[in-house]
């Protein structure tokens, strides 16, 4: 079965300062590995995607995500933090041989203070 | 706009009494699904929809039901609810290759539903 792990229920960074939020997943076969942004009362936002191809990836408002097969990772990060990226984070993964959904992560609230 | 739709954003209803919440997307997606996201435990899939008549329980479907007559629309509904579907619910939909989701979700804005 598919699942995702956010070991972190909640990161705070100092603006200014690089921010990683962690995931790591498990899923037979080739993952496809997603992050969303939720603000408060709104939907889930796509930030950026790993299907295949180089394992640095980048997304939307200066966010990269860096998948590592060895060890079923796709952590995000962004060099510089803004308070404006204070949100909740989630990772989520799909495969075509399982061939089933969409599952997400538990979330972690990012928090960066000024 | 490419958007989801999800009606209501609000509703308080009593136990026992059957609800729906309609999602609808007009970008022609094939998958749907939709989840429920409860403090703590991130979004949970209730059920989700590969194609029109296709649909397939998520990791939490009991007490829910949905159907997929047409691909625009993928009604959710709770036949008698109780307390515990006390909840935020989204509808996503996703375009498909092959049979890998390797596009972005597009969420609708969520249904907050009180069971009281």
């Amino acid at each position: 079965a598919q699942s995702v792990a956010q070991p972190e229920d909640q990161v705070n960074v100092a603006e200014g300062n690089p921010l990683t939020v962690k995931c790591t997943y498990s899923v037979s076969g080739n993952p496809y590995l997603f992050w969303y942004v939720q603000y408060p009362n709104r939907g889930l936002q796509f930030l950026l995607k790993y299907i295949t191809g180089d394992n640095l990836v980048k997304g939307s408002y200066g966010f990269e995500a860096e998948f590592n097969k060895s060890q079923t990772s796709f952590h995000l990060k962004k060099p510089s933090a803004l308070v404006s990226d204070s949100a909740l984070y989630f990772c989520a993964v799909s495969s075509p041989q399982a061939g089933t959904a969409l599952i997400f992560g538990k979330g972690t609230t990012l928090s960066v203070s000024s | 706009e490419a958007q989801v739709t999800q009606n209501p954003r609000y509703l308080i209803t009593v136990t026992g009494k059957k609800l729906t919440v309609t999602c609808s997307q007009n970008m022609n997606h094939e998958y749907m699904s939709w989840y429920r996201q409860d403090p703590g435990l991130g979004l949970r899939q209730i059920y989700y929809s590969m194609n029109v008549e296709v649909t397939d329980k998520g990791d939490v479907p009991e007490g829910y039901k949905v159907s997929r007559k047409e691909k625009r629309n993928f009604p959710l509904i709770l036949e008698s609810p109780s307390p515990n579907q006390t909840s935020l619910y989204f509808c996503a939909s996703s375009s498909r290759t092959g049979v890998g989701l390797d596009t972005e979700a597009f969420f609708g804005q969520g249904t907050r539903l009180t069971v009281v």
